[in-house]
């Protein structure tokens, strides 16, 4: 089975502190992706990849950085964390070409204090 | 714009009784629609993907139906049973340009 790994379940930080979220795939896959999940609002797109040292901007980039240094891990990094980014971050990954996230990891609760 | 509608927004039912979650899209053009369940505290699987050609597909108990020219979509639990207690999100991607876009959930609730 696929298993994407994401490093913490729960993570509490400051406010203007730099958060590192990481997140490993075990099947080699070559696209691999960061959402945020809040009440209401659906799974929403921060940036993902599709090799690596490359990545795309998804629809909320704005606050957040990723890295790809190697095709298994894929960091998101909030460069100064703010309260409006507390959420729950689900990293996801796939193998095919549709853009499709297939497998997710469990998530990390992200609480900025 | 794009929009991904799910209901009931939470339903709750007797185990062993059937149920079904709707989702209706506006996405166009379209290119797939997918059906997730999330447990509490776990990340999305996936359940079905369907394609503009197929109407109806199985996975056990869960069966999704899809109507392309009226923009609907379905799941259907049979004899649900207490494991069945999950969030069930619908995704539609757009042909063309890759992009997705989630629904809310329908938060099920199976009680015994």
């Amino acid at each position: 089975d696929v298993k994407v790994t994401q490093s913490s379940r729960y993570l509490v930080k400051r406010t203007g502190e730099k958060v590192f979220l990481e997140c490993v795939q075990d099947m080699d896959h070559e696209n691999m992706f960061w959402y945020r999940q809040d009440p209401g609002l659906g799974l929403r797109l921060i940036y993902f990849s599709y090799d690596v040292k490359m990545k795309e901007k998804g629809d909320i980039p704005e606050g957040y950085s990723v890295s790809r240094e190697k095709k298994e891990r894929f960091s998101l990094i909030l460069e100064s964390a703010s309260t409006n980014q507390t959420s729950m971050y689900l990293c996801a990954s796939s193998w095919d070409t549709s853009g499709q996230p297939q497998h997710f990891g469990d998530g990390t609760r992200l609480s900025i204090l | 714009k794009n929009q991904v509608e799910q209901s009931p927004q939470s339903l709750i039912i007797l185990e062993g009784k059937n149920c079904t979650l709707q989702c209706n899209y506006t996405v166009s053009p379209f290119s797939n629609l997918r059906w997730y369940k999330q447990d509490t505290g776990r990340g999305p699987v996936s359940l079905t993907i369907m394609t503009f050609s197929e109407n109806t597909k199985s996975n056990g108990r869960y069966t999704a139906t899809l109507d392309a020219d009226t923009k609907q979509s379905s799941l259907h639990i049979t004899a649900s049973q207490l494991s069945d207690s999950a969030s069930y999100i619908c995704v539609v991607k757009r042909l063309g340009n890759e992009k997705l876009t989630f629904g809310t959930g329908t938060r099920l609730t199976i009680i015994p």
